[in-house]
This record gives structure tokens, sequence and C-alpha cells, in this order.
């Protein structure tokens, strides 16, 4: 079955820059979507179609790709930022939905 | 703003048949542009796509779910429903509900989602 990638954690202190990245075969093909989760709470779509920006996300956030892997950036990141983060996609016929593992951002 | 909120038992019996239900508010369930979807957050794990039901009625399970699933829509009571059978302690997680949109066959996202509800399967 096809697989999503993300690195398990990240880590960056207030004011860098954060990247998480998201590898998939079927990403040259496929859009891209991130979504933002803090606990208890549900997921909040923060970049789709690769690299756009729905209404209400900072403009912090910004999403790229290159080849087989998808590019999610928060710059200047805050301590709100803290959360975990999962790039979404779709398999070869763009009907199945597929999750990457998940990353932690820790803001130290 | 649509809205949407699941309900349904918190504790299952393992073997029996987990049931619940999204309500849709503040928009329209029979928009072709939508797309109903169910999502699971297992215990400190990740997130597992479910299915998608459109308003015809047509479905798209997750193969791993596919024999023990069955995803229904209500346009009527603007309401779509999952019903997982034969549950295990596997099946315990927090269940969403979601409203999904398709990016003219590409692929297909979220950008809605219910708070989510929790399930637990135990005797």
């Amino acid at each position: 079955s096809y697989e999503l990638t993300q690195p398990p954690s990240v880590s960056v202190s207030p004011g860098q820059t954060a990247r998480i990245t998201c590898s998939g075969g079927e990403l040259p093909k496929r859009y891209a979507y991130w979504y933002q989760q803090k606990p208890g709470q549900a997921p909040v779509l923060v970049i789709y179609k690769d690299s756009e920006r729905p209404s209400g996300i900072p403009e912090r956030f910004s999403g790229s790709s290159s080849g087989t892997t998808v590019t999610l950036t928060i710059s200047g990141v805050q301590a709100e930022d803290e959360a975990d983060y999962y790039c979404q996609s779709a398999d070869s016929v763009g009907i199945y939905v597929v999750f990457g593992g998940g990353t932690k951002l820790t803001v130290l | 703003q649509v809205q949407l909120q699941e309900s349904g038992p918190g504790l299952v019996k393992p073997s029996q048949t987990l049931s619940l239900t999204c309500t849709v508010s503040g928009g329209s369930i029979s928009s072709g542009a939508y797309y109903w979807s169910w999502i699971r957050h297992h215990p400190g794990k990740g997130l597992e796509w479910i299915g998608y039901i459109y308003y015809s009625g047509t479905t798209y399970y997750n193969p791993s779910l596919k024999s023990r699933l069955t995803i229904s829509v209500d346009t009527s009571k603007t309401q779509f429903s999952l019903k997982l059978s034969s549950v295990t302690a596997a099946d315990t997680a927090v269940y969403y509900c979601a409203r999904g949109k398709d990016t003219g066959g590409n692929s297909k996202y979220f950008d809605s989602w219910g708070q989510g509800t929790l399930v637990t399967v135990s005797s």
C-alpha cells in the first residue's frame, strides 16, 4: 500500500524556521495537504494543493514541492505552533486518501 | 460556515458493531462539490482515513477496513453514518467526521472537521 513518510519529530527555537518534510512516490502527480493538530483538538488544514494557504492561516506557514518530497515551512516559529503536523495526499488513482505518520513540532 | 458533529456510544464491546452518526449544519450535504468522510486517530499514533461517501451514495473505503465497514448518508436528515463491525481493542480511537473536497480528480482533502468522539472498545 502507498505510504507517506515524515520525520517523527522536529525541534526549533522561537523565531527560527521549521521545515517538515513528507516523501511519497505519487507526490509528483498528486497534490499534498498539511494539517496541524494540537492535543485534544481536531486537525486544521494549514496548506492545500502543495502551497496554497487557507484564509485565516498565518503567512508564516508555507508549502513547497520538489519531486517526491513536499515541505511545510514555518517561518518565525511561535510557541503556539507547537503541535503535530500531518501531510496527506492520494494514491496513484486519486481515490484513496493517505496520511503521513505525523511530525511532532517542539518549540524549545 | 459548515459545522459537523459526531454522535454515538463511547464504549463498545469487542466483536460488536461500532455505530456513529455525523450531523451536518450550516451547509448542504447534497452538494456535489463535497464528499463526507470518516477519519480516526489512534491514541499516540497518527491519523487513519476510514472512508468517504458522496451525497449520491457512492462510497470508497480504506482497503484495510473494507470488509467490516459501511458508510451511509441520509440527505433528508443532513447526516451520514459509520458502521464498523467485529470491533477489537485496535479500533479504540477518536473518530472524526469531516467534509472533503476533490481537486479535479487529482486528490482529496478535508476542509472542515467535527470535534471528534472517543470510542473505546472494551468488555
